[in-house]
């Protein structure tokens, strides 16, 4: 199985801080990396897929970059409704993995 | 607009079954593939398989496959997700999600439902 490593595990930031988290995979993905964020009790919503490509709706605060091993998902200007945890995935080889999550809260 | 509504929270015994359902609304549900994934207490996101809801087509992640089994109700545009043989350390939360392409499978979750508590406890 692919593994993907996310880091930092958790950050503290404050509204309007840009926020960067790191994705690595355990070989090559090509681009088939894609973000989702999570918040307690509610329908995880993907962000990125492609590695770049901003879903529909998504604010353009949020982007993506990388390709082969190692990704970055970035926010621009941390807003307060961005402190959720913020995952990765692989969409290349099956199983379909993911990351084990940053948790961004407030400082 | 895109729904998927799942079931309410379950308790099982070890060695029991548990059937979770996704309705879907808000789209052409024979259009679109559904996987289910799952997150454990504390833990990630695990992806347990995909389902075809045209053909009716699976493909099970390797870990679950002799006890998982995805089907669906296409009258009601519900899927349903049932895993056998229960052990404690499949506690989790059960997501639906939809693929994002119709008639396509890109393993990229657009819409998910808002999740389904599994205990198992004796």
């Amino acid at each position: 199985d692919i593994q993907m490593t996310q880091s930092p595990s958790s950050l503290s930031a404050s509204v309007g801080d840009r926020v960067t988290i790191a994705c690595r995979a355990s070989q090559s993905i090509r681009t088939y990396l894609n973000w989702y964020q999570m918040k307690p009790g509610k329908a995880p919503k993907l962000l990125i897929y492609a590695a770049s490509t901003l879903q529909s709706g998504v604010p353009s605060r949020f982007s993506g970059s990388g390709s082969g091993a190692d990704f970055t998902l970035t926010i621009s200007s941390l807003q307060p409704e961005d402190f959720a945890t913020y995952y990765c995935q692989q969409s290349y080889i099956s199983p379909r993995t993911f990351g084990q999550g940053t948790k961004v809260d407030i400082k | 607009q895109v729904q998927l509504v799942q079931s309410g929270a379950e308790v099982k015994r070890p060695g029991a079954s548990v059937r979770v359902s996704c309705k879907a609304s808000g789209y052409t549900f024979t259009a679109y593939y559904i996987h289910w994934v799952r997150q454990a207490p504390g833990q990630g996101l695990e992806w347990l398989g995909w389902f075809n809801s045209n053909s009716g087509a699976t493909d099970y992640a390797q870990r679950f496959q002799g006890r998982v089994t995805m089907t669906r109700d296409m009258s009601s545009s519900t899927a349903y997700m049932e895993l056998s043989r229960l052990r404690s350390d499949d506690t989790a939360v059960y997501y639906c999600a939809r693929d994002f392409s119709p008639y396509a499978l890109h393993y990229i979750f657009d819409y998910w439902g808002q999740g389904t508590l599994v205990t198992v406890s004796s």
